[in-house]
Protein backbone atom coordinates (compact mmCIF):
# COMPACT_ATOMS: atom_id res chain seq x y z
CA UNK A 1 0.00 0.00 0.00
CA UNK A 2 1.90 2.89 -1.15
CA UNK A 3 1.35 6.15 1.18
CA UNK A 4 2.96 9.59 2.83
CA UNK A 5 2.67 9.12 6.74
CA UNK A 6 3.04 12.03 9.17
CA UNK A 7 3.82 11.84 13.00
CA UNK A 8 2.44 13.11 14.93
CA UNK A 9 -1.01 14.30 13.30
CA UNK A 10 -1.18 16.76 16.24
CA UNK A 11 0.35 18.80 18.34
CA UNK A 12 0.75 21.51 21.02
CA UNK A 13 3.56 23.09 21.88
CA UNK A 14 4.74 25.76 24.01
CA UNK A 15 6.50 29.21 22.40
CA UNK A 16 10.45 28.77 22.68
CA UNK A 17 10.06 24.93 22.67
CA UNK A 18 11.23 22.85 19.84
CA UNK A 19 9.53 20.64 17.68
CA UNK A 20 10.07 17.92 15.37
CA UNK A 21 7.50 16.57 12.69
CA UNK A 22 8.12 13.26 10.81
CA UNK A 23 7.69 12.15 7.30
CA UNK A 24 8.07 8.26 5.51
CA UNK A 25 7.24 7.13 2.24
CA UNK A 26 7.17 3.72 1.21
CA UNK A 27 7.45 4.21 -2.37
CA UNK A 28 11.11 4.96 -2.77
CA UNK A 29 10.22 8.11 -4.17
CA UNK A 30 13.65 10.66 -5.04
CA UNK A 31 11.90 13.81 -3.87
CA UNK A 32 10.40 14.88 -0.79
CA UNK A 33 8.54 18.01 0.58
CA UNK A 34 7.48 19.74 3.49
CA UNK A 35 4.34 22.73 2.78
CA UNK A 36 2.20 24.75 5.73
CA UNK A 37 -0.99 25.58 4.89
CA UNK A 38 -3.19 28.64 6.40
CA UNK A 39 -6.14 29.66 5.86
CA UNK A 40 -6.79 31.53 2.46
CA UNK A 41 -3.12 30.97 1.26
CA UNK A 42 -3.05 27.49 0.14
CA UNK A 43 0.02 25.27 0.01
CA UNK A 44 3.37 27.51 0.29
CA UNK A 45 6.55 25.34 0.07
CA UNK A 46 8.91 25.66 3.28
CA UNK A 47 11.63 23.01 1.77
CA UNK A 48 12.60 20.77 -0.83
CA UNK A 49 14.98 17.58 -0.70
CA UNK A 50 16.01 15.82 -4.27
CA UNK A 51 17.73 12.96 -2.11
CA UNK A 52 19.63 12.41 0.88
CA UNK A 53 21.28 15.41 2.16
CA UNK A 54 20.41 17.02 -0.89
CA UNK A 55 18.00 20.04 0.26
CA UNK A 56 16.83 23.38 -1.02
CA UNK A 57 14.70 26.24 0.28
CA UNK A 58 11.06 26.82 -0.49
CA UNK A 59 9.50 29.89 -0.67
CA UNK A 60 9.49 30.21 3.28
CA UNK A 61 12.16 28.75 4.85
CA UNK A 62 13.12 30.96 7.69
CA UNK A 63 12.39 29.58 11.06
CA UNK A 64 12.77 26.26 9.52
CA UNK A 65 15.38 23.52 8.94
CA UNK A 66 15.17 20.17 7.46
CA UNK A 67 16.79 16.18 7.62
CA UNK A 68 17.08 13.85 5.07
CA UNK A 69 19.13 10.46 6.04
CA UNK A 70 17.34 8.06 4.25
CA UNK A 71 15.36 8.79 1.35
CA UNK A 72 12.25 7.49 2.57
CA UNK A 73 12.26 9.63 5.69
CA UNK A 74 12.08 13.43 5.71
CA UNK A 75 11.88 15.71 8.94
CA UNK A 76 10.85 19.08 9.56
CA UNK A 77 12.55 20.93 12.52
CA UNK A 78 11.39 23.99 14.48
CA UNK A 79 14.33 25.31 16.87
CA UNK A 80 11.96 27.70 18.75
CA UNK A 81 8.68 27.45 17.99
CA UNK A 82 6.73 30.94 17.54
CA UNK A 83 3.32 31.45 17.69
CA UNK A 84 3.56 32.33 14.04
CA UNK A 85 4.15 28.84 13.07
CA UNK A 86 0.88 27.22 14.28
CA UNK A 87 -0.16 25.79 10.88
CA UNK A 88 -1.41 22.52 8.97
CA UNK A 89 2.20 20.95 7.74
CA UNK A 90 2.00 18.62 5.06
CA UNK A 91 4.62 16.77 3.93
CA UNK A 92 4.28 14.74 0.11
CA UNK A 93 6.97 12.90 -2.30
CA UNK A 94 7.35 12.30 -5.69
CA UNK A 95 9.41 9.85 -8.02
CA UNK A 96 11.97 12.20 -9.16
CA UNK A 97 12.65 15.89 -8.95
CA UNK A 98 11.10 16.85 -12.47
CA UNK A 99 8.38 19.26 -12.43
CA UNK A 100 6.24 16.83 -14.08
CA UNK A 101 6.06 14.21 -11.47
CA UNK A 102 2.64 14.23 -9.50
CA UNK A 103 2.94 15.09 -6.11
CA UNK A 104 1.47 12.76 -3.21
CA UNK A 105 0.40 14.14 -0.04
CA UNK A 106 0.20 13.18 3.57
CA UNK A 107 -2.38 13.19 5.97
CA UNK A 108 -0.85 16.52 7.42
CA UNK A 109 0.19 17.61 10.74
CA UNK A 110 -1.92 20.10 12.91
CA UNK A 111 0.41 21.99 14.73
CA UNK A 112 -0.91 24.84 17.64
CA UNK A 113 2.52 26.82 19.05
CA UNK A 114 0.78 28.63 22.25
CA UNK B 1 3.56 39.23 -5.06
CA UNK B 2 1.41 36.18 -5.69
CA UNK B 3 2.80 34.00 -8.67
CA UNK B 4 -0.17 32.10 -8.55
CA UNK B 5 -3.88 33.37 -8.33
CA UNK B 6 -7.04 31.94 -8.46
CA UNK B 7 -9.20 34.87 -9.09
CA UNK B 8 -12.77 32.92 -7.07
CA UNK B 9 -11.64 31.78 -3.00
CA UNK B 10 -15.09 30.29 -3.74
CA UNK B 11 -18.02 28.72 -6.23
CA UNK B 12 -21.28 27.32 -5.93
CA UNK B 13 -23.06 25.46 -8.78
CA UNK B 14 -25.97 22.95 -8.80
CA UNK B 15 -25.73 19.51 -9.56
CA UNK B 16 -25.85 18.69 -13.06
CA UNK B 17 -24.14 22.04 -13.95
CA UNK B 18 -20.85 22.88 -15.72
CA UNK B 19 -18.24 24.82 -14.25
CA UNK B 20 -14.95 26.55 -14.41
CA UNK B 21 -12.25 27.11 -12.25
CA UNK B 22 -10.03 30.07 -13.11
CA UNK B 23 -5.85 30.33 -12.48
CA UNK B 24 -3.85 33.11 -13.59
CA UNK B 25 0.23 32.86 -13.05
CA UNK B 26 3.03 35.34 -13.79
CA UNK B 27 6.04 33.31 -14.70
CA UNK B 28 6.88 32.69 -18.20
CA UNK B 29 9.29 29.83 -17.23
CA UNK B 30 5.98 27.77 -15.76
CA UNK B 31 6.06 24.74 -18.28
CA UNK B 32 3.56 22.29 -16.24
CA UNK B 33 0.23 22.85 -14.91
CA UNK B 34 -1.83 21.11 -12.54
CA UNK B 35 -5.04 21.01 -10.21
CA UNK B 36 -5.39 19.46 -7.15
CA UNK B 37 -8.29 18.74 -5.00
CA UNK B 38 -8.90 18.30 -0.85
CA UNK B 39 -11.17 17.61 1.14
CA UNK B 40 -11.51 18.79 4.15
CA UNK B 41 -9.39 17.14 7.00
CA UNK B 42 -7.53 15.50 4.25
CA UNK B 43 -5.06 15.79 2.06
CA UNK B 44 -4.26 17.39 -1.24
CA UNK B 45 -4.57 14.83 -4.36
CA UNK B 46 -3.89 15.37 -8.07
CA UNK B 47 -6.94 15.42 -10.02
CA UNK B 48 -5.47 16.39 -13.78
CA UNK B 49 -2.17 18.33 -15.14
CA UNK B 50 -0.72 19.42 -18.77
CA UNK B 51 2.35 20.72 -20.04
CA UNK B 52 2.79 23.67 -21.81
CA UNK B 53 3.10 21.84 -25.43
CA UNK B 54 -0.76 21.00 -25.60
CA UNK B 55 -3.29 23.43 -24.74
CA UNK B 56 -5.52 21.15 -23.29
CA UNK B 57 -5.95 17.68 -21.70
CA UNK B 58 -9.34 15.84 -20.94
CA UNK B 59 -10.24 13.34 -18.58
CA UNK B 60 -13.62 11.89 -18.13
CA UNK B 61 -15.82 15.17 -16.90
CA UNK B 62 -12.29 17.00 -16.45
CA UNK B 63 -10.71 19.01 -19.00
CA UNK B 64 -7.94 21.70 -18.24
CA UNK B 65 -7.48 24.14 -20.79
CA UNK B 66 -3.93 25.99 -21.28
CA UNK B 67 -3.55 29.60 -22.45
CA UNK B 68 -0.26 30.10 -22.34
CA UNK B 69 -0.03 33.85 -23.89
CA UNK B 70 -2.33 34.78 -21.69
CA UNK B 71 -1.15 33.02 -19.03
CA UNK B 72 -3.96 31.63 -17.79
CA UNK B 73 -5.25 27.94 -17.50
CA UNK B 74 -8.51 26.38 -16.22
CA UNK B 75 -10.39 23.58 -14.94
CA UNK B 76 -13.62 22.52 -16.74
CA UNK B 77 -15.97 20.14 -14.97
CA UNK B 78 -18.93 18.95 -16.49
CA UNK B 79 -22.27 17.16 -14.88
CA UNK B 80 -21.39 18.34 -11.32
CA UNK B 81 -21.69 15.94 -8.79
CA UNK B 82 -22.49 16.45 -5.03
CA UNK B 83 -18.98 14.73 -4.56
CA UNK B 84 -17.14 17.48 -6.09
CA UNK B 85 -17.50 19.53 -3.30
CA UNK B 86 -13.78 20.39 -1.96
CA UNK B 87 -10.76 23.05 -2.15
CA UNK B 88 -10.04 22.97 -6.28
CA UNK B 89 -5.77 23.95 -6.00
CA UNK B 90 -4.15 25.30 -9.01
CA UNK B 91 -0.20 24.68 -9.25
CA UNK B 92 2.33 25.80 -11.81
CA UNK B 93 6.00 24.46 -12.05
CA UNK B 94 9.19 25.41 -13.65
CA UNK B 95 11.70 22.09 -15.04
CA UNK B 96 14.53 24.80 -14.85
CA UNK B 97 17.34 25.10 -12.61
CA UNK B 98 16.79 25.81 -9.22
CA UNK B 99 13.41 25.76 -9.60
CA UNK B 100 13.52 21.93 -11.04
CA UNK B 101 10.50 19.98 -8.56
CA UNK B 102 8.78 22.88 -7.29
CA UNK B 103 5.39 23.71 -7.58
CA UNK B 104 3.92 27.19 -6.57
CA UNK B 105 0.07 26.87 -5.48
CA UNK B 106 -2.61 28.79 -5.78
CA UNK B 107 -4.79 30.09 -2.55
CA UNK B 108 -7.86 27.25 -3.66
CA UNK B 109 -11.43 27.92 -4.46
CA UNK B 110 -14.22 26.17 -2.53
CA UNK B 111 -16.48 24.41 -4.42
CA UNK B 112 -19.68 23.78 -3.31
CA UNK B 113 -22.09 21.39 -5.34
CA UNK B 114 -25.62 21.49 -3.96
CA UNK B 115 -28.11 18.30 -4.65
Amino acid sequence: DMKVTQMPRYLIKRMGENVLLECGQDMSHETMYWYRQDPGLGLQLIYISYDVDSNSEGDIPKGYRVSRKKREHFSLILDSAKTNQTSVYFCASSLSGLGYAEQFFGPGTRLTVL
Amino acid sequence: GQQVKQSSPSLTVQEGGILILNCDYENDMFDYFAWYKKYPDNSPTLLISVRSNVDKREDGRFTVFLNKSGKHFSLHITASQPEDTAVYLCAAGANTGANTGKLTFGHGTILRVHP
